[in-house]
């Protein structure tokens, strides 16, 4: 079975640009998360889906980023316009629909580097 | 503010000897612990978690501690191998959010 998946694997950008990360959760999974770890800092949760539904976007830092979920199967996380404090590694994770003390599985990130 | 936090960022240990890597906690509301290992170039890991309610667990070659009373989470790895050699990561999960400390580079000498 598939893990999680994510695109791109990199991402070099210029200070007001936009980005969009994609994230594929692996199959049958309701449950989607956004995380990001900006250099030398803890990773932090950004949000989480459960199907197309946001359930907890309380980690979004700002107005310009924007997730969504249409299908309740991939995700894009928008970034509108970048700044260069955007720049670090964001994760998805999954994990199926139901309990909470569920694993989450982790994709291998989007290395996002705002110039 | 930070609930969860890691009291060394690096550990060195030589190959075959037992490691073992601390994390401090501060938030009692938790569900549960979770250690993550992150290698280069890929994402976190799941390794082992352990329950609020519960003091020890053991996996393969890994075995986590939890004391509630000091607030201290710790993960041992048995006969530490050079695959071994990550990025080791201490989480809390309240509800469906996870929480993570800062994170443990581990090398393994050969």
């Amino acid at each position: 079975e598939a893990g999680v998946t994510q695109f791109p694997s990199h991402s070099v950008i210029e200070k007001g640009q936009t980005v969009t990360l994609r994230c594929d959760p692996i199959s049958g999974h309701d449950n989607l998360y956004w995380y990001r770890r900006v250099m030398g800092k803890e990773i932090k949760f950004l949000l989480h889906f459960v199907k197309e539904s946001k359930q907890d976007e309380s980690g979004m830092p700002n107005n310009r980023f924007l997730a969504e979920r249409t299908g309740g199967t991939y995700s894009t996380l928008k970034v509108q316009p970048a700044e260069l404090e955007d720049s670090g590694v964001y994760f998805c994770a999954s994990s199926q629909d139901g309990l909470k003390g569920e694993t989450q599985y982790f994709g291998p990130g989007t290395r996002l580097l705002v110039l | 503010g930070e609930s969860v936090g890691l009291h060394l960022p690096t550990l060195s240990v030589q190959e075959g000897d037992n490691s073992i890597i601390n994390c401090a906690y501060s938030n009692s509301a938790s569900d549960y612990f979770i250690w993550y290992k992150q290698e280069s170039g890929k994402g976190p890991q799941f390794i082992i978690d352990i329950r609020s309610n519960m003091d020890k667990r053991q996996g393969q070659r890994v075995t986590v501690l939890l004391n509630k009373t000091v607030k201290h989470l710790s993960l041992q790895i048995a006969a530490t191998q050079p695959g071994d050699s990550a990025v080791y990561f201490c989480a809390e999960r309240r509800g469906y959010k996870l929480s993570f400390g800062a994170g443990t580079t581990v090398t393994v000498r050969a």
